[in-house]
């Protein structure tokens, strides 16, 4: 069973800073999910990778398959941004579906 | 394209009722998958649905069920309800293995 882990719990920074999340994940898989959930539950999905590097807008998000670990870039943090990010590994062949991340608690203050 | 959408959105119900939750997916897409949140655990996973065959099951007992029709859209089906079971029930509809987007969730109370 894949244990997967994401720091920090809770962050808060001010508008305009770089933003960084990590989430490293315990067995290979075949594809790592980073989703975004906003107050009222909505989630959004905001990368799936298997390898490299994807961005998106201000988004940046990178896997490193060898060390088993992903991480979430923000550049020039809004306020908007504020949510919870949470990463999710998919084993691939196997029962587990997803497993998921607790999250991380993101506060961008004006 | 019209986006995943759940049935009903907000739900309460007695312990020992049971509940059905509906979830239609995207156009085309052929999996659903469902995923219980509680403040304590997370995110979980329950089971995904692909061509009206269950593919994956998670770690929850079998009280929890489902189903997929012809047409894609699944429901799911918790009995003998618990207080425990209160929770926002999410479900997800991918092109198989791909991507997966979020329906709005239905939150169920038990009480």
């Amino acid at each position: 069973k894949n244990e997967v882990e994401q720091s920090p719990q809770n962050l808060t920074a001010q508008e305009g800073e770089f933003i960084t999340i990590n989430c490293s994940y315990s067995v290979g898989i075949s594809a790592l999910h980073w989703l975004q959930q906003h107050p009222g539950g909505g989630i959004v999905s905001l990368f799936m990778l298997s390898s490299g590097k994807k961005k998106h807008g201000r988004l940046i998000a990178t896997i490193n398959i060898q060390e088993k670990h992903s991480s979430l870039h923000i550049t020039a943090s809004h306020p908007r941004d504020s949510a919870v990010y949470i990463c999710a590994a998919h084993s691939g062949g196997g029962a587990d579906g997803l497993t998921f991340g607790k999250g991380t608690h993101l506060i961008i203050q004006p | 394209k019209a986006g995943v959408t759940q049935t009903p959105r907000y739900l309460i119900k007695t312990r020992g009722q049971q509940v059905t939750l509906s979830c239609s997916p995207i156009s085309g897409h052929r999996s659903v998958s469902w995923y219980q949140q509680t403040p304590g655990q997370g995110l979980q996973f329950l089971f995904e649905y692909f061509s009206e065959t269950q593919r994956n099951k998670g770690n929850f007992p079998g009280r929890f069920s489902g189903r997929q029709f012809s047409n894609s859209r699944s429901e799911m089906n918790v009995s003998t309800l618990e207080l425990g079971d209160s929770a926002l029930y999410l479900c997800a509809s991918s092109l198989g293995s791909a991507e997966q987007y979020f329906g709005p969730g239905t939150r169920l109370t038990v009480t």
